[in-house]
């Protein structure tokens, strides 16, 4: 059975730093990219980040580069994301997903979110 | 970035009638490989998003078959032969050839 298990939200002041994480089992961690996608209070979906299997190669949506980074720990099977200098803009619930399509185009699996509301 | 603009944002229907929603991009984004990476995803009230086509016109396993997907070049449609109850939703297509990766605004599908 997939589980990805998002944690680390909360409340946090604009300015201020958190890291999410998100513990993955039920698939082979290590063998696909991994993707943060948040989605702010009633609005739609926003990609955020991207890493490779391997954690060398990694994209971000322009509204967060230079902010956020996307990391992964394939022995802990738990991908990551530091947001730094967070703004009331970032505020949303953060799933994080397998959504790669590369190939055969394997199922997609998303987390439940976690919820981050920067406010001060 | 590519630019997914949808319509309608509402639709209202009628449960066993046809659905159709259109998704167009900003500019072709055909990848190197041929192939070109627009997704359908569907959120149910409360729940997350889970894609239901793949690559414009390729279901996902389990999704059935009143769903299919149709395009090319700038222009996609996400068509529902006949609406159920469970289809209540928002639908988002998204461009996952070019980076950044982008969806559209959503469509929230909902009974007249």
């Amino acid at each position: 059975q997939v589980q990805l298990v998002e944690s680390g939200g909360g409340v946090v002041q604009p300015g201020r730093s958190l890291r999410l994480s998100c513990v993955v089992s039920g698939f082979t961690f290590s063998r696909y990219g991994m993707h943060w996608v948040r989605q702010a209070p009633g609005k739609g979906l926003e990609w955020v980040a991207v890493i490779s299997s391997d954690g060398r190669d990694k994209q971000y949506a322009g509204s967060v580069k230079g902010r956020f980074t996307i990391s992964r720990d394939n022995s802990k099977n738990t991908l990551y994301l530091q947001m730094n200098s967070l703004r009331a803009e970032d505020t949303a619930v953060y799933y994080c997903a397998k959504i790669d399509c590369g190939g055969d185009c394997p199922p997609d699996y998303w987390g439940q979110g976690t919820l981050v509301t920067v406010s001060s | 970035d590519i630019v997914m603009t949808q319509s309608p944002l509402s639709l209202p229907v009628t449960l066993g009638q046809p659905a159709s929603i259109s998704c167009r991009s900003s500019q072709s984004f055909v990848h190197s490989d041929g192939n070109t990476y627009l997704h359908w995803f569907q959120q149910r009230p409360g729940q997350s998003p889970r894609r239901l086509i793949h690559k414009i016109s390729n279901r996902d396993s389990g999704v059935p078959d009143r769903f299919s997907g149709s395009g090319s070049g700038t222009d996609f449609t996400l068509k529902i032969s006949r609406v159920e109850a469970e289809d209540i939703g928002v639908y988002y297509c998204m461009q996952a050839t070019h980076w950044p990766w982008t969806f559209g605004q959503g469509t929230k599908v909902e009974i007249k």
